[in-house]
């Protein structure tokens, strides 16, 4: 398996535009997780899913962010319009079931916001 | 609510001497403890998990320690080297939280002085 796949690695915008972020995670993963990280604010979890159910979005700063998963194998983070405050390392992870198992982190989207 | 207090927030040390990284939690419930690594510019991943029904456990020179009671666990490495440079997250899974959803302490950076 290549893992947990994100999309772009890096994304330079201006501030006012739309970003997507992208994730495919691990084929068979029931949950998948979106994180941001920065340095003032530490690794955040933002919104979570279960067979494609949104569980848990109280992480989501604000209704500029959006996610969707539409089916088992894709999701999305949207932001619009952006604003420079939101410029960090966003994650996807997936696990499988279980409440004790690893979650598998993705390589992670780079976003600038200008 | 859910908690994690992870300290220090850096440390260096040098060369084979050894590293201990402290958290506190505050969910009685939480049973399942896992430590990330996240090498500079890359992914957070699992280097070891420890579960409440154990008080340790090693893997080779890094071991996890558990106190339920006093509701900590500490993550020690032992004989440092230059490649254990990198942030450490402790996190907890607080069972009031559904799912797999995991609570991440603010981070150790650890630098290894050759």
């Amino acid at each position: 398996d290549a893992g947990v796949i994100q999309s772009p690695r890096h994304e330079v915008t201006e501030m006012g535009q739309e970003v997507t972020l992208r994730c495919k995670p691990i084929s068979g993963h029931d949950y998948l997780f979106w994180y941001r990280q920065t340095m003032m604010r530490g690794l955040e979890l933002l919104i979570y899913f279960n067979n494609n159910v949104p569980i848990d979005d109280s992480g989501m700063p604000e209704d500029r962010f959006s996610a969707k998963m539409p089916n088992a194998s894709f999701s999305t983070l949207k932001i619009q319009p952006s604003e420079p405050r939101d410029s960090a390392v966003y994650f996807c992870a997936s696990s499988p079931s279980g409440s004790r198992v690893e979650q598998f982190f993705g390589p992670g989207t780079r976003l600038t916001v200008l | 609510g859910e908690n994690v207090e992870q300290h220090p927030s850096t440390l260096s040390v040098q060369e084979g001497d050894s590293a201990v990284i402290k958290c506190t939690y505050s969910d009685s419930a939480s049973n399942y403890f896992p430590w990330y690594k996240q090498e500079l510019g890359k992914r957070p991943q699992l280097i070891i998990d420890i579960r409440s029904n154990v008080g340790e456990k090693k893997d080779q020179r890094i071991a996890v320690t558990l106190n339920k009671t006093a509701k900590h666990f500490s993550l020690h490495i032992t004989e440092t080297q230059p490649e254990d440079s990198a942030v450490y997250f402790c996190a907890e899974n607080g069972i009031k939280a559904a799912g797999n959803k995991l609570t991440f302490g603010g981070g150790t950076r650890v630098l290894v002085k050759p």
